[in-house]
Order: structure tokens, then C-alpha cells, then sequence
């Protein structure tokens, strides 16, 4: 099993509607998550990290995380074409340095 | 204020030369760490530095491969002999001082290895 799995997508939704992200994980003692947006040949750019279980709004993003269920997922509101992107999803459990990444989520927004 | 920077952006080689990637943290940051991202895959962590220190090179080729963080200086990821399967995304990310490894890692905009 992986540690971090995300739907590879295609994630297509139109203008102007909600876009759901979700991202499950396997190590039971991560402590932080982050999701982070990459546009093609760019570099991983940080959108919202979360640490506590519930809900964390930031403008037309909500981070959601349920530690119990060993899932986080982000939210984005009012999709504009330029969310268009992978979006990926990262955990840092707390025995190293690192960030163990999901594979991403590509996101379409269609106008 | 300027972010993580890296250098070069582009780097192209023939299998067997040497590859030199540096990467400076942004300022205050004493935490480096290096990721590699292959074609179409996702990031996988390589190897976390501070100062003069090597923390996890857990995600390490074994050979060929070496990173370090001198006291002056970037860092360096040096790849020695490379060949057609290291072309790749090499991105480095630094954390702050303070908080240590449970820190936000802020991304420089990576160096595109290519090997002829």
C-alpha cells in the first residue's frame, strides 16, 4: 500500500463550481499535511497546510482533515481555469525530515 | 525577499559526466532538503541537510550520488557518472530554523537534468 494516495485524475469541473480533492494515507502517526499546487514544468507551490482534525479556510480554499479516518482533502470554491493544475497532497510524519508526497491530482477547470 | 533559489535551471550532460546542482534556502532558513521528481511520477524525497550535517539520506541512490550543506555556502547535489535515467526534475526546499522538520518546506524552482 502506498503511503500517500491520491486519484490521478483527470479532475474536470466547470467555472465556478467547488473542486474536490482527496488524499488518503497509511501512517498512523503523521502529525502535519500539505497541499501544494504544481502547474506543468514548474515548481511545487504551497497552498494550505493543516495539522488538527476539522476544517482550515484560507480565501477560496478549505483544508479538511480527519486524522480517524487517515484522510485530507481540499476544497477549492468558485473554480477558475486558472486552478488548472496537479495538486498534491503531502504528509511529514515525524520520524525524519521528509515530506512523503502523494502522486497528484490533475485539475481541469473548463470555462 | 528571495525565495529558494537554484541553480543552474537547466543542465544537460552525456552519460558519464558530472552533474552539480546547488541550491540556496531562503533566508533564515537552515534546513535544506532535496526531492526528485521523474517524468509523469510524483516527488520522492532524496536527502535532508543542515549546516555541515547530513540528517536522512534515506531516499539516496547509494551510489553515484552525494549531497552536502557546508557551513558557507549552498548546498550541493553531485551526481557522478550519470546516465540516461537520472534526467529528472531535481527540486531543492529549505524549512525554517526554528521549528525544524515539521515545518512548511518552501520549493525552489528546480533544476531539469537532462542526459544525453
Amino acid at each position: 500500500q502506498k503511503e500517500v494516495e491520491q486519484n490521478s485524475g483527470p479532475l474536470s469541473v466547470p467555472e465556478g463550481a467547488i473542486a474536490s480533492l482527496n488524499c488518503t494515507y497509511s501512517d498512523r502517526v503523521s502529525q502535519s499535511f500539505f497541499w501544494y499546487r504544481q502547474y506543468s514544468g514548474k515548481s511545487p507551490e504551497l497552498i494550505m497546510s493543516i495539522y488538527s482534525n476539522g476544517d482550515k479556510e484560507d480565501g477560496r480554499f478549505t483544508a479538511q482533515l480527519n486524522k480517524a479516518s487517515q484522510y485530507v482533502s481540499l476544497l477549492i470554491r468558485d473554480s477558475q481555469p486558472s486552478d488548472s493544475a496537479t495538486y498534491l497532497c503531502a504528509l511529514w510524519s515525524g520520524n525524519t525530515g521528509k515530506l512523503i508526497f502523494g502522486q497528484g491530482t490533475t485539475l481541469q477547470v473548463k470555462p | 525577499n528571495a525565495g529558494v533559489m537554484q541553480n543552474p535551471r537547466h543542465l544537460v550532460r552525456r552519460r558519464g559526466q558530472e552533474a552539480r546542482l546547488r541550491c540556496s534556502p531562503m533566508k533564515g532558513h537552515s534546513h535544506v532538503y532535496w526531492y526528485r521528481q521523474l517524468p509523469e511520477e510524483g516527488l520522492k524525497f532524496m536527502v535532508y541537510l543542515q549546516k555541515e550535517n547530513i540528517i536522512d539520506e534515506s531516499g539516496m541512490p547509494k551510489e553515484r550520488f552525494s549531497a552536502e550543506f557546508p557551513k558557507e555556502g549552498p548546498s550541493i547535489l553531485r551526481i557522478q557518472q550519470v546516465v540516461r535515467g537520472d534526467s529528472a526534475a531535481y527540486f531543492c526546499a529549505s524549512s525554517p530554523e526554528t521549528g525544524g522538520a515539521g515545518e512548511t518546506q518552501y520549493f525552489g524552482p528546480g533544476t531539469r537534468l537532462l542526459v544525453l
